[in-house]
Parts: structure tokens; sequence; C-alpha cells
């Protein structure tokens, strides 16, 4: 399982656009790219998930570079509630996810 | 769609006792489902993969006499923390994971239940 690294904790401003980026530098060929939300005392929340380039939804854009070592969460125009532990999580199809430390967002007023 | 509860959201045992928590999957049905425990700041760690129908594979170090899993049905997973002690004081998290779920899911994504919050006096 490729191992990830993550900022422990970040911090932005109401309105902002939030950029997260992780790790992945043993990244195998199958591997996709998973982000989850996690808020306290409640379950991890799927945001996102890609292979490569960019993937987009109605909450946040994920950015691959090409050799895929890397990848950016990116959240537009955060708000308080965002606040949250942010997980990148790398494995293939079948393979169980290892969960690093993640990233703290807190947002501020 | 793609919904997992558990029950109960959290539960206060004194030490000793045993503890069931329950994960359903109440749209679609799971083969298999995933225990986690998460300690305050700290990240989820995986306790054991639950297969439906079959023995579930726990993480190392993790004891399974301890921590009894049964996935009896496509829809139902238990976690019994047996003699429970102070140190198994923590937040348990199961997930489900679905293959392509059409409309709903990412392949290989897992979906979270709510959490049950445990505290052994």
């Amino acid at each position: 399982l490729a191992k990830t690294t993550q900022p422990i904790s970040m911090d932005s401003y109401e309105g902002q656009e939030v950029n997260i980026t992780c790790s992945h530098n043993n990244i195998a060929t199958n591997d996709y790219i998973t982000w989850y939300q996690q808020f306290p005392s409640q379950g991890p929340r799927f945001i996102i998930q890609g292979y490569k380039t960019k993937v987009t939804n109605e909450v946040a854009s994920l950015f691959i570079p090409a050799d895929r070592k890397s990848s950016t969460l990116s959240l537009p125009r955060v708000s308080l509630s965002d606040t949250a532990v942010y997980y990148c999580l790398v494995g293939d199809y079948g393979q169980n996810f290892v969960f690093g430390p993640g990233t703290r967002l807190s947002v501020l007023p | 769609g793609a919904v997992v509860s558990q029950h109960p959201s959290w539960v206060i045992c004194k030490s000793g006792t045993s503890v069931k928590i329950e994960c359903r999957s109440l749209d679609f049905q799971a083969t298999t489902m995933f225990w986690y425990r998460q300690f305050p700041k700290q990240s989820l760690m995986l306790m054991a993969t639950s297969n439906e129908g079959s023995k579930a594979t726990y993480e190392q170090g993790v004891e399974k006499d301890k921590f009894l899993i049964n996935h009896a049905s496509l829809t139902l997973s238990t976690l019994t923390v047996t003699s429970a002690h102070p140190e198994d004081s923590s937040f348990y998290i199961c997930s489900a994971r679905v293959w392509g779920l059409a409309g709903v899911s990412n392949d290989n994504e897992q979906f979270f239940g709510p959490g049950t919050r445990l505290t052994v006096l």
C-alpha cells in the first residue's frame, strides 16, 4: 500500500481557496487517490476520487500531475463548516484503506 | 443511497462487561464491511475486515477473541467488545465497500457509519 504524507494542519479564512497537497511517491499503477473529510465524532465522508489529471465535483477539485506522485485537493471558497480533518488515501480496487494522520483544516472567520 | 448506520451511537459500560455494536447498510448489500477504531486526535486504525458468511480478517495486533466480529447477512455486521476495559474506550467506526454502484459510488469507495463512542468505566 502506498504511504501518503500530508501537512498536519492548515489555517485559512472564510472565502479563500484551500489547497491541500498529499505526497504518495510509491503509488502503484493501479492505485486510485481518494480524499475523505471527517468532522469530530463522525465517520469520514467521501469527497472526491481520481486516477490522473483533474477531477471536479460539486464540492472540490482534485489535481493529479502526470507522475501521480502527489495530488492536491482544492476546496473553493471555504466556510467555517469546512473545518475538519482531511484524509488522502491511495489504493487499488479491493485494497483496504490505510489512514494517515490527515490534515486538520481550521477555517477562521 | 449508500447509507451506513451504527447502533448504538454511544455506550457507557462497566469494566468487565461485553458490548455489541451493530453496523448496517440501509439501502445496499455489502459483502465486505470494515471496523476501525479512533482515539482522540488520532487517525482511524483498521481493526478487521468483515466478509459476509466467513471469518473476519484481523489486522496485526488486534485480538480476535476480544473483538468478536460477525457478518451474518449482507446488511449487518456486528462488533462485540468482550470483557471491556477502560483502555478499550474509543470511537468505533464501521464502513462498507460498494463496487461501482451506478450513480452512487466510485469504485473502491467506502461508506462510513456515524461511529459509536464507547466509554468503559
